[in-house]
Formats: C-alpha cells, sequence, structure tokens
C-alpha cells in the first residue's frame, strides 16, 4: 500500500495563477481532507469529505475548492493564487469521520505563492 | 469554535530529561488524538484517548485524559534524539480540530 500520496511536492506560483493538489490514497477511506500548515498555527482544515460526491468546508476555506468524484482522489484547487496561502498542505484520509479514527497524513505539497 | 490551546510553544531539553505538553479546551471534548510530526515530515498519529481520566503508555511516552474530558498531556520520560519534533493534540468536536503543537528539541 502506497497510503496517502501528494502531488507535487514543491510548488512555486505567482499572484492570480491557478492550480489543482492532488491527493490520492489506497486504503478505502470514506473520510479524506486537505490542511495548511503555517508556523506557530497547527494545522487547519480547509475542506473534507466523507465519501464520493460529498463535501464541506473545513476552518479556512476561502480561495480554495475542492471536489470528490472517486473515494481514491481528493483534490484540491486553488483559484487564484495570493501570498497567504503560501503554507504546507497536507491531505489526510481515515476510515471514517468526525475525528473518531486516526488520521493518515500524505507527505505534504510546499507551495510558495509571489 | 472550539479551539485546543497547546503549551508550551517550543522546549529544548538535555538528552535524558523528562517533557511534558499540555493541551486545554474550554469544552469537553469527545475524545483526543496525539501526533508527532518529524522536521520536514508529515504528522503521524500516536494514540487516542476516549474515556475520562484515561492514561496510556507507549514504551517511554504517558498520555493522559483528564477526568472533566477538557484537558491532557503527553509525558517523555528520559528523552532521546529520535524524540524531537512537533507534538500535536487534536481534539475532537464532530471535527478535529488541532493544537497549535509543541516543538520539542534534545540536546545530546
Amino acid at each position: 500500500n502506497a497510503g496517502v500520496t501528494q502531488t507535487p511536492k514543491f510548488q512555486v506560483l505567482k499572484t492570480g495563477q491557478s492550480m489543482t493538489l492532488q491527493c490520492a490514497q489506497d486504503m478505502n477511506h470514506e473520510y479524506m481532507s486537505w490542511y495548511r500548515q503555517d508556523p506557530g498555527m497547527g494545522l487547519r482544515l480547509i475542506h473534507y469529505s466523507v465519501g464520493a460526491g460529498i463535501t464541506d468546508q473545513g476552518e479556512v476555506p476561502n480561495g480554495y475548492n475542492v471536489s470528490r468524484s472517486t473515494t481514491e482522489d481528493f483534490p484540491l484547487r486553488l483559484l487564484s493564487a495570493a501570498p497567504s496561502q503560501t503554507s504546507v498542505y497536507f491531505c489526510a484520509s481515515s476510515p471514517g469521520g468526525g475525528g473518531t479514527y486516526e488520521q493518515y497524513f500524505g507527505p505534504g505539497t510546499r507551495l510558495t505563492v509571489t | 469554535g472550539q479551539q485546543v490551546m497547546q503549551i508550551p510553544q517550543y522546549q529544548h531539553v538535555q538528552e535524558g530529561e523528562d517533557f511534558t505538553t499540555y493541551c486545554n479546551s474550554s469544552t469537553t471534548l469527545s475524545n483526543i488524538q496525539w501526533y508527532k510530526q518529524r522536521p520536514g515530515g508529515h504528522p503521524v498519529f500516536l494514540i487516542q484517548l476516549v474515556k475520562s481520566g484515561e492514561v496510556k503508555k507507549q514504551k517511554r511516552l504517558t498520555f493522559q485524559f483528564g477526568e472533566a474530558k477538557k484537558n491532557s498531556s503527553l509525558h517523555i520520560t528520559a528523552t532521546q534524539t529520535t524524540d524531537v519534533g512537533t507534538y500535536f493534540c487534536a481534539g475532537q468536536w464532530g471535527k478535529l480540530v488541532f493544537g497549535a503543537g509543541t516543538i520539542l528539541r534534545v540536546k545530546s
């Protein structure tokens, strides 16, 4: 099992550009989520999904879009990148939602917006 | 919204010393999880506490959940250089809310 995979590992964008961060898991987990990690602020939830076709907003959803067409994939789209979106992005999956189960994190994508 | 406060923000210890990080919430938690993130790595699940007053041990790590289910702690006995990293607690209120983390540095 590869677990949770994320691409790319590093990305530099210019302000206003759009891009998609990819996330995939091969554990047949229903619950997937996206977090951003900034120094001194822990992990903040951006969007999450409790199953294919179902998504919902987390704590900091503005400027991001998600979709979940399959159980395996949960891409995160930045619509118009801003310097405030410079961060490390982690995708996570778990067998169920609500924080009842351990979360498996991907290796992360380090994004810089200039 | 719900928040989890974690202290200290940073701790630098001599190898062999003990280390403790604390997690506090103003409201009752359903459960609490602890994660470790090595420098440059991703968070890795350590443990989940569910019951009031629960204490769990993993080798040199001891995890406690308060009687009121509003606070938790992680204690490491006799730290080693392999313990370096950031330790996060995450409280559950339907969704997981992470604390800001405690960065542990160990001097050998």
